[in-house]
């Protein structure tokens, strides 16, 4: 089946740095795909949706300055941290659309534990 | 808007025991999907099952089965003779007939089996 393939599955860095989390589907092209973030003990929620070839689509209340998102190609979105500090630290998770015909997979990367010290 | 609604925040259980999850959305479309995922301590999500709008047979597969109805609007997920592995965190999420355009997830369910 197909698959999502997301790194690191955790990252340590200090505040001030930046962090880049790839997302990429491996066996599939995927002309959209989505990032969530998941605080402990909480559901996931969406960040925003990246288009392949334009600009992501945030959420309210998603900094777009500070999560970069980038859809260069049908296989790979990244999402940048961009001058982490602790309260970034989360749990992000990417996944990918499929769309075979009329049928439409959502497939979910294994996630990526941020800790900003 | 949609909505997706689990209400139990935590459910434990002896192992063998039978355990339901209860789901509830809302949504005005009449084309949605219906999805459970499984979230394991490691953190990934595991896609357990999707039912569109237009299905209300009921499904099961294993020791898991899932009760659509849509005249509650509800989705719930049954495991039967419950195991430790299946400790976990559930998600119940809905999406639109958009091509998944709008996916919303539950709060989530925290099951824990124990021996």
């Amino acid at each position: 089946g197909a698959v999502v393939s997301q790194h690191p599955s955790w990252v340590i860095c200090k505040s001030g740095t930046s962090v880049k989390i790839e997302c990429r589907s491996l066996d599939f092209q995927a002309t959209t795909m989505f990032w969530y973030r998941q605080f402990p003990k909480q559901s996931l929620m969406l960040m925003a949706t990246s288009n392949e070839g334009s600009k992501a689509t945030y959420e309210q209340g998603v900094e777009k300055d500070k999560f970069l998102i980038n859809h260069a190609s049908l296989t790979l979105s990244t999402l940048t941290v961009t001058s982490a500090h602790p309260e970034d630290s989360s749990f992000y998770i990417c996944s990918a659309r499929e769309i075979t015909g009329e049928y439409e997979k959502l497939f979910f990367g294994s996630g990526t534990q941020l800790s900003v010290l | 808007a949609q909505k997706v609604t689990q209400a139990q925040t935590e459910i434990s259980v002896v192992e063998k025991e039978d355990v339901t999850l209860d789901c509830v959305y809302e949504t005005r479309d009449t084309t949605y999907y219906l999805f459970w995922y499984k979230q394991p301590p490691s953190g990934e999500l595991v896609f357990l099952i999707r039912r569109n709008s237009f299905d209300e047979q009921n499904e099961i597969s294993g020791r898991y089965s899932w009760n659509f109805q849509k005249s509650t609007s509800s989705f719930n997920f049954t495991i039967t003779a419950s195991q430790v592995v299946d400790s976990a965190v559930y998600f119940c999420a809905l999406s639109d007939g958009n091509y998944g355009q709008n996916f919303v997830f539950g709060p989530g369910t925290r099951l824990s089996v124990l021996p």
